[in-house]
């Protein structure tokens, strides 16, 4: 596609509510990464795919919070027992595979999904 | 581990002045700085990298090994600058960013 795309891009749940977040990379980024940002807050890293190599799950806050990609597609971002705590913007970011500083290749984002857990 | 401090949330200039935004990291091996920035209702976007040493919309940033730094820099504020800016480190793989400054520039 012409960008990166995520849906919903807003959600209102109910606390204890489990929520799903799709993110659809740019055709050819092998690199997902998954963003939080809370309100007033900087963007919190939660996880990063890249290929086929395992994923850096280093920033998930909680067990609760999981994450799937299927190849170089489409990345699901799973939060369970939602908790008003969770409500935020959750920006879903591709690149190539390789290391940012190369020519050519950088980050781009996706518009967010706001959550608002209730 | 990576870390990445902008130490002012907010941050406003007068049209014209010099502008710093501030950014210091924490990283064990060598890293790779970046600034971004956000328009308002825009999305993320790359304002420039370290390694390129370029100027983009006038601004520039130069990496301080010494002080752990990476700061912004502009000698002269336009109001189209007033955005939010993210400092971002790269580390062995993924990219991690500060909390942000938001800059508004006042006319």
């Amino acid at each position: 596609g012409a960008g990166v795309s995520q849906s919903p891009s807003n959600k209102v749940t109910e606390k204890g509510k489990d929520v799903e977040l799709r993110c659809d990379p740019i055709s050819g980024h092998t690199a997902l990464y998954w963003y939080r940002q809370r309100l007033g807050q900087g963007l919190e890293f939660l996880i990063y795919f890249q290929g086929n190599s395992a994923p850096d799950k280093s920033g998930l806050p909680s067990d609760r919070f999981s994450a799937e990609r299927t190849g170089e597609s489409v990345s699901t971002l799973t939060i369970q027992r939602t908790q008003q705590e969770d409500s935020a913007v959750y920006l879903c970011a591709s690149s190539l595979d390789r290391p940012l500083i190369s020519p050519g290749n950088t980050i781009y984002f996706g518009e967010g999904s706001w959550l608002t857990v209730v | 581990a990576q870390r990445v401090t902008q130490p002012e949330k907010l941050l406003s200039v007068f049209k014209g002045a010099p502008v710093e935004l501030k950014c210091n990291y924490s990283y064990s091996g060598s890293p790779e700085l970046f600034w971004y920035v956000q328009y308002s209702r825009q999305r993320l976007q790359l304002l420039l990298r370290h390694i390129s040493r370029e100027s983009i919309k006038g601004f520039t940033a130069d990496l301080n090994k010494g002080e752990t730094s990476f700061h912004l820099k502009k000698p002269f504020a336009q109001e189209e600058d007033s955005a939010m800016y993210y400092c971002a480190l790269q580390g062995a793989q993924k990219l991690v960013f500060g909390q942000g400054t938001r800059l508004t520039i006042n006319p």
